[in-house]
């Protein structure tokens, strides 16, 4: 079955340590998303990406950072530099950019001890 | 430019009719919608288009006013499993791009 995985599903990290977040997918999509999910706050647009080796910012991308080095992984670094980095994070896909509905993965949630 | 939803928050009797706005202050390309249960992925229900197109899905169907850059969606008869947090995304023109933007949500329980 085509889908977006995300990995870990939980994951607990102290203060001052990097931590990376897979997400892969296999339904061929060119477009891929990272949003941060707080409590009342709705989705907000860390990064995104149109194609292979390409990315651009989006609303929040202050201490994160991401790669694309294949079309089917956009693994999310949350760096020493992000403030405030515990939240739930989703992944999701798409067609194209501006194509068709977005594919979520099932989330990982960072805590910072 | 984040899309209004309305209301924040609805309880119903499960059999009990719901709606559930979204409005933004932009142009709008498409209106997407999703729901989401607790600590879970969202779900993806529907996309209106530009055009006043209205869809349908089972008993929850939507409608896109486009000259009012309104969304709404119907659920008729709600069952147990409409409970979640329902969110719209509005696709805006951005330069050569376009923008999905979100809004906060609206959290509907249904009670037996």
């Amino acid at each position: 079955d085509g889908g977006i995985t995300q990995s870990p599903k939980y994951l607990f990290r102290k203060e001052g340590q990097n931590v990376t977040l897979s997400c892969e997918q296999n339904l061929n999509h060119d477009a891929m998303y990272w949003y941060r999910q707080d409590p009342g706050q709705g989705l907000r647009l860390i990064y995104y990406s149109q194609i292979v080796n390409d990315f651009q910012k989006g609303d929040i991308a202050e201490g994160y950072s991401v790669s694309r080095e294949k079309k089917e992984s956009f693994p999310l670094t949350v760096t020493s530099a992000q403030k405030n980095p515990t939240a739930f994070y989703l992944c999701a896909s798409r067609q194209g950019f501006g194509l068709g509905e977005l594919f979520f993965g099932e989330g990982s949630r960072l805590t910072v001890l | 430019q984040q899309p209004v939803q309305s209301p924040q928050a609805v309880i119903l009797r499960e059999g009990e009719d719901a709606v559930i706005n979204c409005s933004s202050s932009k142009a709008l390309y498409s209106v997407h919608w999703y729901r989401q249960k607790h600590g879970e992925a969202p779900v993806f229900l529907m996309i209106l288009l530009k055009g006043g197109e209205q869809k349908g899905h089972d008993k929850i169907s939507a409608s896109f006013n486009e000259k009012k850059q309104q969304s709404s969606l119907y659920l008729t008869a709600s069952q147990l499993s409409y409970s979640g947090t329902y969110f719209c995304g509005t696709e805006v023109n951005a330069g050569n791009n376009r923008k999905l933007i979100w809004g906060l949500g609206t959290s509907l329980a249904v009670n037996p």
